[in-house]
């Protein structure tokens, strides 16, 4: 398995809402990264997790709330989101050794209404 | 700070070669990427670079200068399903340390 699958592919919210998006490889990567990319946008990272454990949080509003429950999965929560926070968001994995390059998600498209 | 430089748009003709330029300055460095990202979808892995030189897959090519900071991806036979944005990326050291990634280059192809 050389995938990392995201769900839900699509995502429609209101702003009271509470989702999760989803994210999970099978590949033993010990690093997933959570992305939020606007259109015409490269991505920006939120958050990486390493080893399970949370290594980097980029300053993410407390509306998006990362969980790793375990070394294959990573979920990201979302509460009371704003309208400017739609947009795709891509998970990611990697490898500690060797090649670090990056294995994404095909990602999450959300709206926020 | 980190600042990695890219060309913000290109236009080159179907059948033609293209040359997309990257150039870096990185508070380390481990490795330089490229992903081609088609609208609305998930980048995707082209190429990777840690040594000096060409690195040749197909019709992509990436080539790597560390001393001068620099890299470039080059697109032979251009086909028009190769409009997309082109991201460069860097690596800043070993593990598990996310990477950085160039604002990308929009690629259109035209007949």
């Amino acid at each position: 398995d050389t995938e990392v699958t995201q769900t839900p592919k699509h995502l429609v919210m209101g702003m009271t809402n509470k989702k999760s998006l989803k994210c999970e490889q099978h590949m033993g990567h010990r690093a997933m990264y959570w992305y939020k990319q606007k259109a015409k946008k490269p991505p920006e990272l939120m958050f990486v997790y390493s080893y399970e454990k949370l290594s980097i949080n980029e300053s993410v509003p407390s509306r998006f709330s990362p969980e790793c429950p375990n070394s294959s999965l990573l979920n990201l929560h979302l509460h009371a989101l704003q309208p400017e926070d739609s947009a795709l968001y891509l998970c990611a994995s990697s490898q500690e050794t060797g090649f670090y390059g990056y294995t994404f998600g095909s990602g999450t498209r959300l709206t926020v209404v | 700070g980190q600042n990695i430089d890219q060309p913000t748009e290109m236009t080159a003709t179907e059948g033609a070669i293209v040359q997309i330029n990257c150039t870096y300055q990185t508070s380390g460095f481990n490795g330089l990427f490229w992903y081609q990202q088609h609208a609305g979808e998930a980048p995707t892995f082209l190429s990777y670079n840690v040594l000096d030189g060409l690195e040749e897959k197909g019709r992509f090519s990436s080539f790597l200068s560390r001393s001068k900071g620099y890299s470039y991806l080059l697109l032979k036979e251009l086909q028009m399903k190769d409009s997309a944005s082109y991201l460069c990326a860097v690596s800043l050291s070993r593990g598990n340390t996310p990477l950085v990634f160039g604002k990308g280059t929009r690629l259109s192809v035209i007949a």
